[in-house]
């Protein structure tokens, strides 16, 4: 157990549709970082937060939004969801910036129908 | 663009076999490395870091790796696998004044046979 949760576990919705990932980081972490894993695109850096700031991007699409709050749960909105948003989405956690130790949860598998 | 690269998609080996995955980079910069380990049904986790000093890393489980800046490469090794590496193998730079980037290669699946 890594200690970074993520909420839910499995998700089914249909095109266009908006969905709402939940992270809660390892207690003392600053950062989060989600992340996005296909067959095709393999691991795929989308965003991170530090301390509530926006800190890095990555290959996240505009129809996808993220946060931090001030208790340093993050949430991954997605929306106008495509068949090809189908993936699984991980959530890490690092006490500092991406180049510390990253903890990852257990991730949030999505399908879109 | 800078990016990641990992040769090798799935890996076949006999246990005792030794193990090389090749990881190589494409950014000029300063950077940080990473092999993380996916377990089957498991998170990932860090399997070894390298940041600065002594080119040669030794991880957990009895995994190294090199950096070689002039290659641009981070190759992970084990001398000798057991069946409880089956896993999936990723490499990770992070590009130090790149607004704190970090990018993942594709993996490689390594399937140990017992």
């Amino acid at each position: 157990d890594s200690g970074v949760t993520q909420t839910p576990k499995h998700l089914i919705t249909a095109t266009g549709q908006r969905v709402t990932l939940r992270c809660s980081p390892r207690s003392g972490d600053l950062s989060v970082y989600w992340y996005q894993q296909s067959l095709d695109q393999g691991l795929q850096f989308l965003i991170q937060y530090y301390n509530g700031e926006e800190r890095a991007k990555g290959n996240i699409l505009e129809r996808f939004s993220a946060q931090q709050f001030p208790d340093l749960h993050s949430e991954l909105n997605l929306s106008s969801l495509e068949l090809g948003d189908s993936a699984l989405y991980f959530c890490a956690s690092s006490v500092g910036g991406a180049g510390e130790t990253q903890y990852f949860g257990p991730g949030t598998r999505l399908l879109v129908l | 663009a800078q990016s990641v690269s990992q040769h090798n998609h799935h890996v076949i080996l006999s246990e005792a076999a030794s193990l090389e995955l090749g990881c190589n980079y494409s950014y000029g910069g300063t950077v940080n490395l990473f092999w993380y380990v996916q377990y089957p049904g498991q998170h990932l986790q860090l399997l070894l870091k390298y940041f600065s000093g002594d080119p040669l890393v030794k991880g957990i489980k009895g995994f190294e790796a090199e950096f070689i800046k002039s290659k641009f490469s981070f190759n992970l090794r084990k001398p000798s696998v057991q069946w409880s590496d089956t896993a999936e193998y990723f490499c990770a730079v992070n590009l130090m004044n790149r607004d704190d980037k970090i990018i993942f290669g594709k993996g490689t699946r390594l399937h140990i046979l017992p």
